[in-house]
Order: structure tokens, then C-alpha cells, then sequence
């Protein structure tokens, strides 16, 4: 596998289950991103995690729990979501967090569905 | 707080015509730009970028360049194809309190052509 794989590419669940999205980059990158892409919005940048620590956190609701157990995987942990979550869910990788105009490489992304 | 504005789709044209899709961006900093590409079932794949104003980024057959002055950064093609099909995203990174990287993404335009 080359680039960054997301399994599953298509989930749904009900809003008492508990899943996780999963996130593989195979780039060697040191910085990794969860993005959430709605119709007609533009995407919002979830987490970020450099160098396995969180750095960026933009007030996403605790029914989204990230986790970042080395440098080249990362999971979305969901539970108790509402149908308004409902969405792509795109992964991403760089290198160099902290670097000026760098490229991110992205997933595939995880269409999720609330019911 | 940073933004892009980018103009509305859908976007249709014919095979062989000239294509332009507006982007301007609000930024506190000293942004580089990004455009990004999003074919059907795929994640978001990197078109082409500039770093710093009067540089031209180009690929595939496109170009943007970085007008500083009016904080442009417009995508341009001289004969789009039917291969070219998808939807595109303006994006600005800018280098935040920390020196954090983060993208900051337009709405997306759709771009269908027509044999």
C-alpha cells in the first residue's frame, strides 16, 4: 500500500454505537489530520496530531475521540453520535507540522451516516 | 480569522474551453496557497501551490498565481477536458500562534465538462 489508506470507506451506525475510524499513512510523514467534509461547507479541520502529540483540537465535540499510537496511524473513535455527524470523514498526512507550504496528502476519506 | 471565498458551482463547459474559477482569501499572516482536487470517490489531491506572491503554481495543463495585491489566487486552464471533471478547492495555509501549519479550505467548486 502506498499513501494514506482509511478503512472503512463507507460506515453507518446508529446513534447509541460505538465505531472507529482508522487512518494508515505510509509516507513516513510526522503530522497527521482528521478533516470532516459537509455538503455545501467548507472542510473543518478536526484534530491534529505532530509527532503523536495533539496540537490543534478545534472544539470538537467529545463524542469524537481521536487517537494517534505512532507516527503512521490514526483513529477516530465515535460514540453516541447525532445525525447531523453524518459526513466524509478525510485523513490526512504531512511532514513537517511546523514547515511553511507544506503539502497534505490525503485519504480516501470514510462516508459515514448517522441514523 | 483567515478565509477563503471561491466562487460558486456547479461549472459547466464544453471540451477544448477555457476554464477559470475564482479564489480570494482573507489571511492575517503571509499565506501560501493551495488548490486541491477532488475526483469522484477519492480524497483531495494536491493541484498545485505557490509560496510567496508573483509565484505562478501549475500542473496538468493548470496555473494560479499568487496576486498579492489582490489576494487572488485564481485557477486557470486553456482546454479542459472531460478527465477534468471534479470538484476543486482553493486552500491557504497560514502559520498560527505556535508556528503551527494549518489549511484553511473554500467551499469547493464543482466543474463537470461535456464532451
Amino acid at each position: 500500500e502506498t499513501g494514506v489508506t482509511q478503512t472503512p470507506r463507507h460506515l453507518v451506525m446508529g446513534m447509541t454505537n460505538k465505531k472507529s475510524l482508522k487512518c494508515e499513512q505510509h509516507l513516513g510523514h510526522n503530522a497527521m489530520y482528521w478533516y470532516k467534509q459537509s455538503a455545501k461547507k467548507p472542510l473543518e479541520l478536526m484534530f491534529v496530531y505532530s509527532l503523536e502529540e495533539r496540537v490543534e483540537n478545534n472544539s470538537v465535540p467529545s463524542r469524537f475521540s481521536p487517537e494517534c499510537p505512532n507516527s503512521s496511524h490514526l483513529f477516530l473513535h465515535l460514540h453516541t453520535l447525532q445525525p447531523e455527524d453524518s459526513a466524509l470523514y478525510l485523513c490526512a498526512s504531512s511532514q513537517n507540522y511546523r514547515s511553511r507550504g507544506k503539502t497534505q496528502y490525503f485519504g480516501p476519506g470514510t462516508r459515514l451516516l448517522v441514523l | 480569522g483567515d478565509s477563503v471565498t471561491q466562487m460558486e458551482g456547479p461549472v459547466t463547459l464544453s471540451e477544448e474551453a477555457f476554464l477559470t474559477i475564482n479564489c480570494t482569501y482573507t489571511a492575517t499572516g503571509y499565506p501560501s496557497l493551495f488548490w486541491y482536487v477532488q475526483y469522484p470517490g477519492e480524497g483531495l489531491q494536491l493541484l498545485l501551490k505557490a509560496t510567496k506572491a508573483d509565484d505562478k503554481g501549475s500542473n496538468k495543463g493548470f496555473e494560479a498565481t499568487y496576486r498579492k495585491e489582490t489576494t487572488s489566487f485564481h485557477l486557470e486552464k486553456g482546454s479542459v477536458q472531460v478527465s477534468d471533471s471534479a470538484v476543486y478547492f482553493c486552500a491557504l495555509s497560514d502559520t498560527g500562534d505556535f508556528g503551527n501549519e494549518k489549511l484553511t479550505f473554500g467551499t469547493g467548486t464543482r466543474l463537470t465538462i461535456i464532451p
